[in-house]
């Protein structure tokens, strides 16, 4: 009962470096989100996918990219990194539209330098 | 209209007391309303979620209160713990949003003193 795993845990990247962080979720759930969290802004939405197949932009989508590989996974590329990126980064999951509330990964702890 | 007002920022209390965390919205479409407890180092977990239909849910120490005229809901945790020093978000979705995403208040900060 793994739930939602995210990797890696933390990651290190210069300005202007690509990096992929990946998601994924063994609870059959339709929909995933990625999110970040910084101090006193609570979480922004950056991505969704409603369902396998779909991607939507959220709150904060700028210098991210998404990809939904399947239903089980989804990944967040970020193509050039900047400072302002530096952020924990969590992924999350839920079975569906309905009163369901979210999974959580652990999160990802990126700092750009 | 998106947005959910959350307060306190920061919480201390004394253990066995109650601490009281409130949130704020204005989208009145809003219908499911879950809080998340934080431990540092963790993701989110769902702690207890409240319907517009109902004033109240209770979860052994955890209550939510909820005012639909007021448009108002707050986090009640009786006899609090110690162990439930951690951040605190409410949150909120509403039907009519495709991907049924969940706007968050900014969190609070629960510490409570032994």
């Amino acid at each position: 009962n793994a739930g939602v795993t995210q990797t890696p845990k933390f990651q290190v990247l210069k300005t202007g470096q690509s990096m992929t962080l990946q998601c994924a979720q063994d609870m059959n759930h339709n929909s995933m989100y990625w999110y970040r969290q910084d101090p006193g802004m609570g979480l922004r939405l950056i991505y969704y996918s409603a369902s396998e197949g779909t991607t939507d932009k959220g709150e904060v989508p700028n210098g991210y990219n998404v990809s939904r590989l399947n239903k089980r996974e989804f990944s967040l590329r970020l193509e050039s990194a900047a400072p302002s990126q530096t952020s924990v980064y969590f992924c999350a999951s839920r079975p569906g539209r309905g009163l369901y509330g979210y999974t959580f990964g652990s999160g990802t702890r990126l700092t750009v330098v | 209209q998106q947005q959910v007002k959350q307060s306190p920022q920061s919480l201390i209390v004394q253990k066995g007391g109650i601490s009281i965390i409130n949130c704020a919205y204005e989208n009145t479409a809003f219908d499911y309303f879950p809080w998340y407890q934080q431990f540092p180092g963790k993701g989110p977990a769902l702690l207890i979620a409240i319907r517009p239909d109902v004033s109240e849910k209770k979860e052994g120490r955890f209550t939510i209160s909820f005012n639909k005229s007021a448009k108002q809901f707050s986090l009640h945790i009786m006899d609090s713990q110690p162990g439930d020093s951690a951040t605190y978000f409410c949150a909120a979705s509403a039907p009519d949003n495709y991907g049924q995403n969940f706007v968050f208040g900014p969190g609070t900060r629960l510490s409570v003193l032994p």
